[in-house]
């Protein structure tokens, strides 16, 4: 059974740092690895998606990377701010029950002005 | 692209009750899913329909819980006999291939008291 872990469960920094979320997942058969971003109240927003192809995936400052052998990926946030904010979440999508994303619990993130 | 929506945002309901959620998908999308999330944790698939199929469905989808999507459209779902234990976000989400990112809506918080 793909189970997700995503730690530290929170996370604070200052305003400008560079930063890094980190998310394990045990079964290497995946399709693809998903993070996304939700703030309090709201739904989830996707950020980038990685295919079980691919090592990494960028956008704006935000890069993430797969390795699936070891089944890590992270997400790398560069010059963060304070309206980056919230929780992260990643996902993955296992070849096997591929309809259903699998998540991990999330990464509360916390940026100090 | 307007989105996914999710009506009601809230929903407060006595034990016993019956409640139905509606969602809208992003219109070009034939995938829609149905998670549910309760605080401090990820979402967890309940439930995915292709088209108006409903093609898979968890075992967290008691007897109790039933979703439609007529037409291939938008869906609902619907929870007879609410108990406390069904207090959580209801996410729905839609995506047009399977490798595609998932889009999520804001969810419908539902309340048991």
């Amino acid at each position: 059974k793909q189970e997700v872990t995503q730690i530290p469960a929170a996370l604070s920094v200052p305003e400008g740092e560079n930063l890094v979320l980190n998310c394990s997942f045990t079964d290497s058969a995946i399709y693809n690895l998903q993070w996304f971003r939700q703030d309090p109240g709201k739904g989830l927003t996707s950020l980038l998606l990685i295919q079980s192809s691919q090592r990494e995936q960028t956008s704006g400052r935000l890069n993430a990377s797969l390795d699936k052998s070891s089944g890590r990926s992270t997400l790398y946030i560069a010059a963060s701010q304070p309206g980056d904010s919230a929780t992260y979440l990643c996902a993955v999508r296992p070849i096997q029950g591929a309809q259903k994303l699998v998540f991990g619990q999330g990464t509360r993130l916390t940026i100090n002005p | 692209d307007t989105g996914v929506s999710q009506n009601p945002r809230h929903k407060i309901t006595k034990r016993g009750q019956n409640v139905t959620f509606r969602c809208d998908p992003i219109s070009e999308h034939n995938r829609l899913y149905w998670y549910r999330q309760t605080l401090g944790q990820g979402p967890e698939f309940l439930t995915y329909f292709q088209n108006e199929a409903q093609l898979e469905k968890s075992r967290l989808l008691s007897d109790r819980f039933s979703a439609e999507r007529p037409k291939g459209s938008f869906s609902t779902l619907e929870i007879q006999r609410t108990e406390q234990g069904d207090s959580a976000m209801y996410l729905c989400a839609s995506s047009p291939t399977q490798n595609s990112p998932l889009h999520f809506g804001n969810g419908t918080r539902l309340t048991v008291t």
